[in-house]
């Protein structure tokens, strides 16, 4: 069974500029989460969409990030304009119906805003 | 509201010593908890998972943690450690004040296994 994937893995960009990125969940999963980790910091929730409906978006900067999960199955997360403070791993999760359904994460997008 | 606390940012063990990493949650009720793992430019592995079933849950890699409740502790253990357990290691708990599913995590531990 594929796991979760992500693209880009690394992206550069300075600050003020656009970037987005892509999660394709596994299979038959209707949850999907996007998580920010921080270096040296656990990762922290940025949206949960049930299908492609957004379920918790509470912690995510609406200013500057958006995310779409269209016919509920791939997601993007992009943030225009990016900001110092936005440079962190961007994770990917997925699991079957949320709840205490097991999460299963992707390898990550590092981004690094100059 | 539901936190964890990873007492401990860094942790260094010799090969076949024992492994102990900290774990304090904060919660309003019964809590689900869980470790994760992190192998550099990777992402998370869940290890174990605590759901109210027995205390002490056995989990991948011969790790294991025991919820005690009057200490409010979700300590992560392995009798011998490895080379290959080197990684960073994130508490979490579930999050029931916002949505379904929603993890609260700890700031992570890095252990270090030297030969």
């Amino acid at each position: 069974e594929a796991g979760v994937a992500q693209s880009p893995r690394y992206k550069i960009i300075e600050k003020r500029q656009s970037v987005a990125f892509w999660c394709n969940p596994i299979s038959g999963h209707a949850t999907l989460y996007w998580y920010q980790q921080i270096l040296g910091q656990g990762p922290k929730l940025l949206i949960q969409f049930q299908n492609n409906g957004v379920v918790d978006d509470s912690q995510l900067p609406k200013d500057r990030f958006s995310a779409e999960r269209l016919k509920g199955v791939d997601s993007t997360l992009k943030i225009q304009p990016a900001k110092l403070e936005d440079s962190a791993v961007y994770l990917c999760a997925s699991s079957f119906q949320g709840g205490n359904n097991e999460q299963f994460f992707g390898p990550g997008t590092r981004l690094t805003v100059l | 509201a539901q936190s964890v606390t990873q007492l401990g940012s860094h942790v260094s063990v010799s090969e076949g010593a024992l492994v102990l990493l900290r774990c304090n949650y904060s919660s309003s009720v019964p809590p689900y908890l869980f470790w994760y793992v992190q192998y550099p430019n990777q992402g998370l592995q869940l290890l174990l998972k605590y759901t109210s079933a027995a205390t002490l849950v056995k989990g991948i890699n011969g790790f294991e943690a025991e919820f005690k409740k009057s200490e409010t502790s979700f300590h992560l253990t392995k009798p011998s450690a490895h080379m290959s357990d080197a990684a960073e290691y994130f508490c979490a708990v579930r999050n029931y004040g916002g949505s379904q599913g929603n993890l609260i995590f700890g700031k992570g531990t890095k252990l270090s296994v030297k030969p």
